[in-house]
């Protein structure tokens, strides 16, 4: 089975700090994401990795960082956090470039104070 | 923005009732997929929709593709308890992008 793991199930944090949420999937996927899940919005994108080292932006990704160093890790972070960025965070994963098939983590709560 | 118009928002409904939730765009997609997301978890994958018109069961579960490609159904049947959770539609169109709507929220009392 694959299994997407998400470092923080729940952070509190303040206003200003830097946050990392990390992610790391065990399938040896070339595709990672991570998406913003609230309520009456679904999710939206925020980032996207198709390649070690590489990234394209999604539909919200100002405020957001991203880094993938290693194929099997994809890290989300944020410069200097704000409370409208108090969310739950999903990572996910996919094999194939053109699927939609993906493997997601359990989630990472953010309420940033 | 959202392009995906997801609808009922929630539903509340007995078990062994059956149930229905639809997706429609604007806009065209190749590819349908159905999601669930049980509390505290993420969402898994369903079912899969790859051509119009393709009607697809896994289960109790059953999705269509709808023929102008502009819509797709989800339905479940003799729900059950552990139906409960968020159903989410996504639709994709191209390069590793998938549109996601607002989720129909299910609860199934005993």
């Amino acid at each position: 089975d694959v299994k997407v793991t998400q470092s923080s199930r729940y952070l509190v944090k303040r206003t200003g700090e830097k946050v990392f949420l990390e992610c790391v999937q065990d399938m040896d996927h070339e595709n990672m994401f991570w998406y913003r899940q609230d309520p009456g919005l679904g999710l939206r994108l925020i980032y996207f990795s198709y390649d070690v080292k590489m990234k394209e932006k999604g539909d919200i990704p100002e405020g957001y960082s991203v880094s993938r160093e290693k194929k099997e890790r994809f890290s989300l972070i944020l410069e200097s956090a704000s409370t409208n960025q108090t969310s739950m965070y999903l990572c996910a994963s996919s094999l194939g470039t053109y699927t939609g098939e993906l493997f997601f983590g359990e989630g990472s709560r953010l309420t940033v104070l | 923005g959202q392009q995906l118009n997801q609808s009922p928002q929630s539903m509340f409904i007995q078990e062994g009732e059956d149930v229905s939730m639809n997706c429609t765009s604007s806009s065209i997609f190749n590819t349908w997929l159905w999601y669930k997301q049980e509390p505290g978890e993420g969402p898994v994958l369903l079912i899969a929709l790859y051509k119009a018109g393709e009607l697809t069961s896994n289960g109790r579960l059953t999705a269509q593709f709808g023929i102008t490609r502009k819509d797709s159904f989800l339905n479940i049947s003799a729900s059950i308890p552990s139906d409960v959770g968020i159903y989410f539609c996504a639709g994709q169109r191209g390069y590793n992008k998938l549109i996601f709507g607002a989720g129909t929220r299910l609860a199934v009392h005993p």
